[in-house]
C-alpha cells in the first residue's frame, strides 16, 4: 500500500498570504494525485486531480504540480474561505490512499 | 446535477449489523464507480472500498477488507456499506462519493454519522 505523507502538519498563515502544501508518495504514483479540501462539518471537496487539473468550479488561485514521488499544493493569496484542511491522495493503484491532512489556519 | 444523498444518523450497540445508504441522482448510475471513506472523530480521511454498479465490480482496501460490504442497487440509484457486527471502533462519519473515472472522489454525498456505544 502506498503511503502518502503530508507536510507541513499545520500553516499559519495571513489572508493574502501564499500557501505552499507538500505530499510525498513512498513510491511514484506517476501524476496519479489528487488534492481535497475539507472544511468542519463538511465533506471534503475535490479541487486538484491528475497532480495539476482544477476540478470544476475551482478558483485559479489553486493550482497544483508535481509527478512521480513529490507534489504541491499552492494556493495564492489566501481568501478567508480557505482555511480549511487540505489532503492529497493517490490513485495509482487501490486503494487510492490519503495523505493525513495539513491544515491552514488564520495566523 | 449530481446528488448523493445518505441516510441519517445511526446509534447502534456493539456486534448489531447495520446497513447505511447512498442514492445517487442526475447522473448515470451504472456508469460511474462510487464509493466509501471513513473518517473517524478529529481524525483523516481514509479509503474504503468502490463499486461499479453496472457489473458490481468491487474494489476494498485490505485495511477494510472482510469487515464491511459495499453493494449496490441499481434499480433504485444506491450504493450500501453494511456490516454484520459493529465495534466501537467503527464509530465514525461515512461519506460516499462517486468517482471520475475509477480514479478520484469528485462527488460528495453530506455524510452519515455512525456511533456505536454500549
Amino acid at each position: 500500500e502506498i503511503v502518502l505523507t503530508q507536510s507541513p502538519a499545520t500553516l499559519s498563515l495571513s489572508p493574502g498570504e501564499r500557501a505552499t502544501l507538500s505530499c510525498r508518495a513512498s513510491q511514484s504514483v506517476s501524476s496519479y494525485l489528487a488534492w481535497y479540501q475539507q472544511k468542519p462539518g463538511q465533506a471534503p471537496r475535490l479541487l486538484i486531480y491528475a497532480a495539476s487539473n482544477r476540478a470544476t468550479g475551482i478558483p485559479a488561485r489553486f493550482s497544483g504540480s508535481g509527478s512521480g514521488t513529490d507534489f504541491t499544493l499552492t494556493i495564492n493569496s489566501l481568501e478567508p474561505e480557505d482555511f480549511a484542511v487540505y489532503y492529497c491522495q493517490h490513485r495509482y493503484n487501490w486503494p487510492g490512499t490519503f495523505g493525513q491532512g495539513t491544515k491552514v489556519e488564520i495566523k | 446535477e449530481v446528488q448523493l444523498v445518505q441516510s441519517g444518523v445511526e446509534v447502534k450497540k456493539p456486534g448489531e449489523s447495520l446497513k447505511i445508504s447512498c442514492k445517487g441522482s442526475g447522473y448515470t448510475f451504472t456508469s460511474y464507480w462510487i464509493g466509501w471513506v471513513r473518517q473517524m472523530p478529529g481524525k483523516g480521511l481514509e479509503w474504503m472500498a468502490i463499486i461499479y454498479p453496472g457489473d458490481s465490480d468491487t474494489r476494498y482496501s485490505p485495511s477494510f477488507q472482510g469487515q464491511v460490504t459495499i453493494s449496490a442497487d441499481k434499480s433504485i440509484s444506491t450504493a450500501y456499506l453494511q456490516w454484520s457486527s459493529l465495534k466501537a471502533s467503527d464509530t465514525a462519519m461515512y461519506y460516499c462519493a462517486r468517482l471520475y473515472g475509477d480514479q478520484y472522489f469528485q462527488h460528495w454525498g453530506q455524510g452519515t454519522l455512525v456511533t456505536v456505544s454500549s
